[in-house]
């Protein structure tokens, strides 16, 4: 099955500042979400993303899908961004079940 | 709300109890996936059903661990003779079609946190 990295594996920041997270994975996918899983552990969507690039709000996500990375940003960052981020593409090419990277855990401090 | 409904949130066994965690899917939604996420780790894949069929399985545990998805009323993960190992939060999912056929994002329940005693 497909192999799904993300990095940094951790990242502490202050209040207002941006961030780049990453999930690399080592095949070919025809789709790829992102989710924000609060401190809660209540798990959010954020985008579907199988290709380009999309916008909400502070964040937006691009994924590249032939070079096989795609990159979260977080914007301006308040403390309700804390949390673990987690990508996740189909096992195999076409598949409904989905393998998870490692996830990244942010804590924005005030 | 129409979103992925998961009961109980918190659910408390002692070793060798059943457990049973119930999900509803989101309407019009026809694809349910059940995950299971252990502490601090990323969620894993358990089993992908369809009204009335297991479509696949494979990250099921071969025993003690089954799951059903009826004509009627939600789909049930069920647990038997529960043990320590078996704490985790387990997420269930739903999608209006597969990736195969339409190519549509898993929407997520909040979970159950299944603590056993």
């Amino acid at each position: 099955g497909i192999q799904v990295e993300q990095s940094p594996p951790d990242l502490i920041l202050q209040e207002g500042a941006n961030s780049t997270l990453r999930c690399n994975f080592s095949d070919s996918v025809n789709n790829l979400q992102w989710f924000h899983q609060n401190p809660w552990g209540q798990l959010i969507n954020l985008f579907y993303i199988p290709s380009g690039t999309k916008q909400n709000g502070r964040l937006s996500a691009t994924t590249v899908a032939t070079e096989r990375y795609s990159l979260l940003y977080i914007s301006s960052s308040q403390t309700t961004d804390s949390g673990v981020y987690f990508c996740a593409v189909p096992t195999n090419f076409g598949n409904e079940k989905l393998t998870f990277g490692t996830g990244t855990r942010l804590t924005i401090i005030p | 709300n129409a979103g992925v409904m998961q009961n109980p949130r918190h659910l408390v066994r002692r070793r060798g109890q059943e457990a049973r965690l119930r999900c509803s899917p989101m309407k019009g939604h026809s694809h349910v996936y059940w995950y299971r996420q252990l502490p601090e780790e990323g969620l894993k894949f358990m089993v992908y059903l369809q009204k009335e069929n297991i479509i696949d399985e494979s990250g099921m545990p071969k025993e003690r661990f089954s799951a059903e998805f009826p004509k009627e009323g939600p789909s049930i993960l069920r647990i038997q003779q529960v043990v320590r190992g078996d704490s985790a939060a387990y997420f269930c999912a739903s999608s209006p079609t597969g990736f195969r056929t339409g190519g549509q994002p898993q929407h997520f329940g909040d979970g159950t946190r299944l603590s056993i005693l």
